[in-house]
């Protein structure tokens, strides 16, 4: 079965505590992105990465990082996490057709 | 400012009726999705459709793009409750760019 899968899917953290939200995929797709979901602004893109080794900015990059190491996994990396990154974010593989998400990660910042 | 933009922001109809949705876009795109997003979960792939096409089909859903106004309308025909939902439309200038998307249209389709 087609799946992405993240992990947690609910995280509460303090301001300043290193985090990283993983994200697996099982379908052999190279291009990956991750996007965060707030109320009034739909989904804005993270970051993205076309293939291993390869990642670019999306549209709100600030305070994250990613690695692309090897095909399946992508994760999102908050090195100093503020209560301004509280949000809902999703995680997505793309073959040329269509994305396939995961199920979220609501992240509270405190 | 965001690529995508649909409208209404939110509608409510009765169950059985038809649901149009519009998205409308600031740049030349390479294809147009519609993707549905069930209250906090992930979001499900409905329908893409490229440049090159003016309208596509699959089962109640009919998408139409028009790239000479850019935008693009999703009919859901024959409404159900279980369409209630977020419709989201998302833009990618090239293959594998960046994935622009709409603060979506949130659907309310009463029994």
């Amino acid at each position: 079965e087609a799946q992405v899968t993240q992990n947690p899917r609910y995280l509460i953290t303090v301001t300043g505590k290193k985090l990283t939200v993983t994200c697996s995929q099982n379908m052999n797709h190279e291009y990956m992105s991750w996007y965060r979901q707030d109320p009034g602004l739909g989904l804005r893109q993270i970051y993205y990465s076309m293939n291993v080794e390869v990642t670019d900015k999306g549209d709100v990059p600030e305070g994250y990082k990613v690695s692309r190491k090897e095909k399946r996994n992508f994760p999102l990396i908050l090195e100093s996490p503020s209560p301004n990154q509280t949000s809902l974010y999703f995680c997505a593989s793309s073959s040329p057709s269509e994305a396939f998400f995961g199920q979220g990660t609501r992240l509270t910042v405190v | 400012s965001q690529q995508g933009e649909e409208d209404p922001q939110a509608l409510s109809i009765q169950e059985g009726e038809n649901a149009t949705m519009n998205c409308s876009y600031k740049t030349s795109i390479n294809n147009l999705q519609w993707y549905r997003q069930n209250s906090g979960r992930g979001l499900v792939h409905l329908i893409l459709i490229r440049s090159n096409e003016r309208e596509k089909h699959s089962g109640r859903l009919r998408v139409t793009l028009d790239t000479s106004k850019k935008s693009s309308s999703l009919l859901i025909t024959a409404s159900r409750a279980a369409d209630t939902a977020s419709y989201f439309c998302a833009t990618e200038k090239t293959s594998y760019d960046k994935v622009i998307f709409g603060p979506g249209t949130s659907l309310s389709v009463i029994p």
